[in-house]
């Protein structure tokens, strides 16, 4: 069946980076865009980019333009989120989602991963 | 950006009743919604797609409405593992936007 499991929980230090992992299962990782998704504590979800895994081609929210790197490896079925200039502000729980539409960055999603909690600290 | 406004932020029932939460956008969205359910410590699921439209596996009780900017949510009998947080999400924007959740808590 259809499953995306993510990497697990990361603790960094204001400034650092992080790179979350996405590896998906059940279906052609290549079919459908990838998004992220984050919730600071006791936040409303929050999207902050998707990727068409067929092109590559990524897209961020204003908000983190400069910030985010979104990449895929097709061969292992997978999508990673990256985030730079960590502030204790990002500290939040990421989740990536499977977009239901295959090419567009107006999408719902159908499946999620468990989440990462990234906890930015020093 | 468009905003997603829900209400009420919380509400509480009992289990059988009648529960409605209500989204509205601040621009018209078609009916590009969609409404989620999240339990604590979980990722959210998804219920209803394109405004009333039901997500394969979610129990016929939830039923969406709604086109424009004003949208539903109806559970219409209560089951105990019904209490969690709910959130609507537009997809007719970029960015995709959520509503800030309303928390559905036991009588």
């Amino acid at each position: 069946q259809v499953q995306v499991v993510q990497s697990g929980a990361e603790v960094k230090k204001p400034g650092a980076s992080v790179k979350v992992s996405c590896k998906a299962f059940g279906y052609t990782f290549t079919s459908y865009a990838m998004h992220w998704v984050r919730q600071a504590p006791g936040q409303r979800l929050e999207w902050m980019g998707w990727i068409n895994t067929g092109n590559g081609n990524t897209q961020s929210s204003q908000k983190f333009q400069g910030r985010v790197t979104i990449a895929r490896d097709t061969s292992a079925s997978t999508a990673y989120m990256e985030l730079s200039s960590l502030r204790s502000e990002d500290t939040a729980v990421y989740f990536c989602a499977r977009g239901m539409a295959a090419a567009d960055p107006e999408s719902h999603f159908d499946y999620w991963g468990q989440g990462t909690l990234v906890t930015v600290s020093s | 950006d468009i905003q997603m406004t829900q209400s009420p932020s919380s509400v509480s029932a009992s289990v059988g009743d009648r529960v409605t939460i209500t989204c509205r956008a601040s621009q018209g969205i078609g009916t590009w919604l969609a409404w989620y359910q999240q339990k604590p410590g979980k990722a959210p699921k998804l219920l209803i797609y394109a405004a009333s439209s039901l997500q394969r596996g979610v129990p016929s009780r939830f039923s969406g409405s709604g086109s424009g900017t004003d949208f539903t949510l109806t559970i219409s009998s209560l089951q105990p593992e019904d209490f969690a947080t709910y959130y609507c999400q537009q997809a007719n924007s970029f960015p995709v936007t959520f509503g800030q959740g309303t928390r559905l808590e036991i009588k």
